[in-house]
């Protein structure tokens, strides 16, 4: 079983709408969680971050937490074009070791 | 200068050659890494420098040789590097160990 799992995509969505990106998760011990943004040619760059159960947002984006399925999950609302990238999963689990999910390429259509 | 400087951007090298990588983060961050990217792989942690200490290294072959002189420089020393070591590999800084990584822009190296 991988550690951090993602569908790879492409995960198309229509401008306007709400884009969900998931992620599990195996080490049932771990605590901090990110998300990534990594354009075609660039390097990643984190986007949110969330440590405790429950929704965190930031403008357009909200991250979701559920440590009991140990899934985390990333909302994009009113997706735009901009928003075409893969999304990459990071999970702190036991010491401290953080582990990268393979992403999810989003596709944002006009 | 912000963020964390990757030089160079690209890099083509034979199976002899010897080249480094150089990192520099003016972030005023404590930690430090290696990282390489492969396509359909995850992102693969190589070094972790804390305080210009290496505190882990993923069993990464030794023709890859990490160097931190200080808290704001990393290089990477690459010599008989074989074709499957092409990737892009990135360096980030974080304030705290594994927490959250600022990236620089990557090397994308070529081994012919």
């Amino acid at each position: 079983q991988k550690e951090v799992e993602q569908n790879s995509g492409p995960l198309s969505v229509p401008e306007g709408a709400i884009a969900s990106l998931n992620c599990t998760y195996s080490d049932r011990g771990s605590q901090s969680f990110f998300w990534y943004r990594q354009y075609s040619g660039k390097s990643p760059e984190l986007i949110m971050f969330i440590y405790s159960n429950g929704d965190k947002e930031d403008g357009r984006f909200t991250a979701q937490l559920n440590k009991a399925s140990q899934y985390v999950s990333l909302l994009i609302r009113d997706s735009q074009p901009s928003d075409s990238a893969t999304y990459l999963c990071a999970v702190t689990a036991s010491a401290s070791k953080l582990t990268f999910g393979t992403g999810t390429r989003l596709q944002v259509t006009l | 200068e912000t963020g964390v400087t990757q030089t160079p951007r690209h890099l083509v090298m034979g199976m002899t050659n010897k080249k480094s990588l150089k990192c520099e983060q003016h972030l005023g961050h404590n930690a430090m890494y290696w990282y390489k990217q492969s396509a359909k792989k995850p992102l693969e942690l190589m070094f972790v420098y804390s305080l210009e200490e290496r505190v882990e290294n993923n069993s990464v072959p030794s023709r890859f040789s990490p160097e931190c002189p200080n808290s704001s420089h990393l290089f990477l020393h690459l010599h008989t590097l074989q074709p499957e070591d092409s990737a892009l590999y990135l360096c980030a800084s974080s304030q705290e160990v594994q927490g959250k990584l600022f990236f620089g822009s990557g090397t994308q190296l070529s081994v012919l």
